[in-house]
């Protein structure tokens, strides 16, 4: 069973450009997490989606950020018009279906960004 | 809201020596507890988690940690550590929200583990 995919795991952009930043859940997992690491600090919790619905998106940046999860394919963590302070280590995590709450999240290896 | 405070941002310790990395936490209402493990370029992988019962709980890689309600933390321990173990070690909350993780970490602790 392959495990969290995230891809690229390094992204170089210039100020302005957009980042795409791609995460595949583990096999039968429908709740996916992103997480931001900036240089020296834990990570931020940003968005928790399940298939087709953003549940919570209050770690989110208000501007330029945005994330789904469709029906069919990879969650997508999209940045507009990046800023150097947008650098960071951008991690996915996720976790099957569960009423309590109370499962294990599986992270990704992580998409390493870079504004220039 | 609640917070997470790992105050050793690094930790240097003798092979077979052991180790305690110290965590506490804030919150207003009970939450999970987690401790991460992080090797370099890698995602975080979960050592050991509290949801609630007994207070000392072990975790893989002969890891275990003790919940103290009163003191409001959640230290790390192992008796005898391996270079293996040299990494970044995640301190994290989440309240009970019913049905996902709202995780809030701290900003980690660096093992390194001397020969």
């Amino acid at each position: 069973n392959a495990g969290v995919m995230q891809n690229p795991r390094h992204l170089v952009r210039r100020r302005g450009q957009e980042a795409r930043l791609r995460c595949s859940p583990m096999k039968g997992h429908s709740h996916v997490y992103w997480y931001r690491q900036l240089p020296e600090e834990g990570l931020k919790f940003m968005v928790y989606l399940q298939k087709e619905n953003i549940i919570d998106e209050s770690g989110m940046p208000k501007e330029r950020f945005s994330a789904e999860f469709p029906k069919e394919g990879p969650s997508i963590l999209r940045i507009q018009q990046v800023v150097r302070g947008d650098s960071a280590a951008y991690f996915c995590a996720s976790s099957p279906a569960g009423s309590r709450g109370d499962y294990e999240q599986y992270f990704g290896p992580g998409t390493r960004l870079t504004v220039t | 809201a609640q917070s997470v405070t790992q105050l050793d941002s690094q930790v240097p310790v003798f092979e077979e020596a052991p180790v305690e990395l110290r965590c506490n936490y804030s919150s207003s209402v009970s939450v999970y507890l987690f401790w991460y493990v992080q090797y370099p370029n890698q995602g975080l992988q979960l050592l050991l988690k509290y949801l609630s019962g007994s207070t000392l709980v072990k975790g893989i890689n002969g890891f275990e940690a003790e919940f103290n309600k009163s003191q409001t933390s959640f230290h790390l321990r192992k008796p005898s550590v391996h270079i293996s173990d040299t990494a970044e070690y995640f301190c994290a909350v989440s309240p009970p929200l019913g049905g996902y993780q709202k995780v809030t970490f701290g900003t980690g602790t660096k093992l390194q583990v001397i020969p």
